[in-house]
Order: structure tokens, then sequence, then C-alpha cells
């Protein structure tokens, strides 16, 4: 199917665990992001890539680890999972123009116990 | 620091009524905002948007003003529906940059 997908839509983990959420899209759009939604926090930036195998941080990438091989897929890796890391995550791309239209998949919520 | 700010976290109005939802920035380099709305458990979706340039653009039911030298904008929604009801996200950006800043998000809830 076009667009922006997401996998797991739902994951539980425990406390010191690696968890990998994935993305993919199919708009061979150049740019893609990673946000976590938290109430009183709104929308905040995690990770980001340019284009394949270039990645920059957000404004919160610390304990979350990005890898970028194939421009349709930018997996979100939590390395060592920790309760404040419980979030909905949402994966999000765009075209390389700045003012064009930034697309969302349809999120994650990550529950660390 | 947050650069984008909704200081309402949420807003219920009649329906048929105008919904006015606000959004205040710090940054002044950003030139470029948008509207994203938001449904429970989907992703926010892209409603409208507005350069520095202008200071009104409009969409439909949907009016965004950009008042610069308040930094300041407002999204109006005429007449509100109850498909309406969203979480609501001002986002920035400055020229050239490559990332948007997102507000808290205000909770709109159109009362039939």
């Amino acid at each position: 199917d076009a667009g922006i997908t997401q996998s797991p839509r739902y994951k539980i983990t425990e406390t010191g665990r690696q968890v990998t959420l994935m993305c993919h899209q199919t708009w061979s759009h150049s740019y893609m992001f990673w946000y976590r939604q938290d109430l009183g926090h709104g929308l905040r930036l995690i990770y980001y890539s340019a284009a394949a195998d270039i990645t920059d941080k957000g404004e919160v990438p610390d304990g979350y680890v990005v890898s970028r091989s194939k421009t349709e897929n930018f997996p979100l890796t939590l390395e060592s999972a920790t309760r404040s890391q419980t979030s909905v995550y949402f994966c999000a791309s765009r075209t390389g123009r700045s003012t064009d239209t930034q697309y969302f998949g349809p999120g994650t919520r990550l529950t660390v116990l | 620091d947050q650069q984008v700010k909704q200081n309402s976290p949420s807003l219920s109005v009649q329906e048929g009524r105008i919904s006015i939802l606000n959004c205040d920035y710090t940054n002044s380099m950003f030139d470029y905002f948008l509207w994203y709305k938001k449904y429970p458990a989907e992703g926010p979706t892209f409603l409208i948007s507005i350069s520095s340039i202008k200071d009104k653009n409009e969409d439909g039911r949907f009016t965004v003003f950009l008042n610069k030298s308040a930094k300041h904008l407002s999204l109006h929604i005429v007449p509100s529906q109850p498909g309406d009801s969203a979480v609501y996200f001002c986002a920035a950006s400055g020229f050239g940059n490559e990332k948007l800043t997102f507000g808290t998000g205000t909770r709109l809830t159109i009362i039939p």
C-alpha cells in the first residue's frame, strides 16, 4: 500500500530490553523523521534523516539510535528501554523542500514496564 | 525552552460557532507556520500553512492569521463541526531549516 506505515502499532516491553520500531514509506521522500508525543510536551523530534546514510539528532535523541540504509526505511532503536521512553512514537516523511507537506505514520504506542 | 507555545490545552465550542486556536512563538527566525490536526490513534495530518510574507491564508472553513510583530498566529474554524473535534498542533520552521518545531497542542471539542 502507498503511504507511510509503522510497525508494530502497539508494543509492551520491559526495562533494559532493546526495542526497534519500524517505519516504511513508499513515496521515495528524501526526508524522514521520528517524533515522540507526550502529554504537556506535544511532538518532540528525536532524530531525522535527509537521505540514505545521513542522519542527525533532534531535540531528544538520548537513548535512541537510528539508521537509514535504504531511502524507504527509517528504523528507530531503543538500545536499553527505560520507563521514561513510554510514549507514542510517530514517523514522518517529506520531499526535499522544507515547505512541502510532512506526512505522518499512524504511530506506535510503546509501554516500558 | 519551548519556542512554539499553545497556552490553551483545551477548548470547547458550540457546533456552528467559530473556533479560535492560538499559538505564540519566540524564535524570530521562523518564517513558515503550519497547523496539523490529530485524531485519536492516528498520526497528525496537515491542515493549513502560512508563510511570513502573508498575514492571512484561507482554505474553506479554515483561516490562519499571522501577526509577525506579536509573534502570534491563530487558526479560525467557521462554522465549527463535530468532525473538527481533535487535537490541533501548530508548528514552525525557519528558512532552509530542515525541521519543524511543534507546539504542545490544543484539544478542541465541538459540542453538538
